[in-house]
């Protein structure tokens, strides 16, 4: 079976903290993606990654980094958590058609 | 920026009755798929149509695109309680090489027992 994993399905923060979430596929993808997911919103792009060391800025990507030092493993990085990053973050690997982890629910307070 | 918008918002059927929900879009595309996402969850990839493609069949799923009217349309026959889920439609840029999926804000849809 096909797998993303995320490393966490809820997480509470404090404002100011540097936030580090994990995603690892194990599918060989060259792609890797991470979105947020707001109420009425769906789901809006933060960045993505073709290649190992390689990205791209989606959407939204003011507030945080990633890094892709490993084609299985993707980190989304808050570098300074604030409120309005409250979310669900959920990590997809693939091509055409995408396989998405659980996804993370954080909680910044 | 989001490519597709489903509608309608919220959707409640009984059990055994089908289900239709819609999305359009806003510049060519090559591809649309439709996902679901049960409460909590990650998405789950159901159905990919191609462009050239009018109508597209997976089990009780039937799914139509119109390109001329840039919209899709999904269809959940004879629903059951493990249908109740959101359904959010999404689509890549027109380059063949952009895997850049947007999504629309997706259709809630409750089967009621």
């Amino acid at each position: 079976d096909v797998k993303v994993t995320q490393s966490s399905r809820y997480l509470v923060k404090r404002t100011g903290e540097k936030v580090f979430l994990e995603c690892v596929q194990d599918m060989d993808h060259e792609n890797m993606f991470w979105y947020r997911q707001d109420p009425g919103l769906g789901l809006r792009l933060i960045y993505f990654s073709y290649d190992v060391k390689m990205k791209e800025k989606g959407d939204i990507p003011e507030g945080y980094s990633v890094s892709r030092e490993k084609k299985e493993r993707f980190s989304l990085i808050l570098e300074s958590a604030s409120t309005n990053q409250t979310s669900m973050y959920l990590c997809a690997s693939g091509s055409e058609k995408l396989f998405f982890g659980s996804g993370t629910q954080l909680s910044v307070l | 920026s989001q490519q597709g918008e489903e509608d309608p918002q919220a959707l409640s059927i009984q059990e055994g009755e089908n289900a239709t929900m819609n999305c359009s879009y806003k510049t060519s595309i090559n591809n649309l798929q439709w996902y679901r996402q049960n409460s909590g969850r990650g998405l789950v990839h159901l159905i990919l149509i191609r462009s050239n493609e009018r109508e597209k069949h997976s089990g009780r799923l039937r799914v139509t695109l119109d390109t001329s009217k840039k919209s899709s349309s999904l269809l959940i026959t004879a629903s059951q309680a493990a249908d109740t889920a959101s359904y959010f439609c999404a689509s890549p840029g027109g380059r063949s090489n952009d895997y850049k999926l947007s999504f629309g804000a997706g259709t809630t849809v409750t089967v009621r027992a």
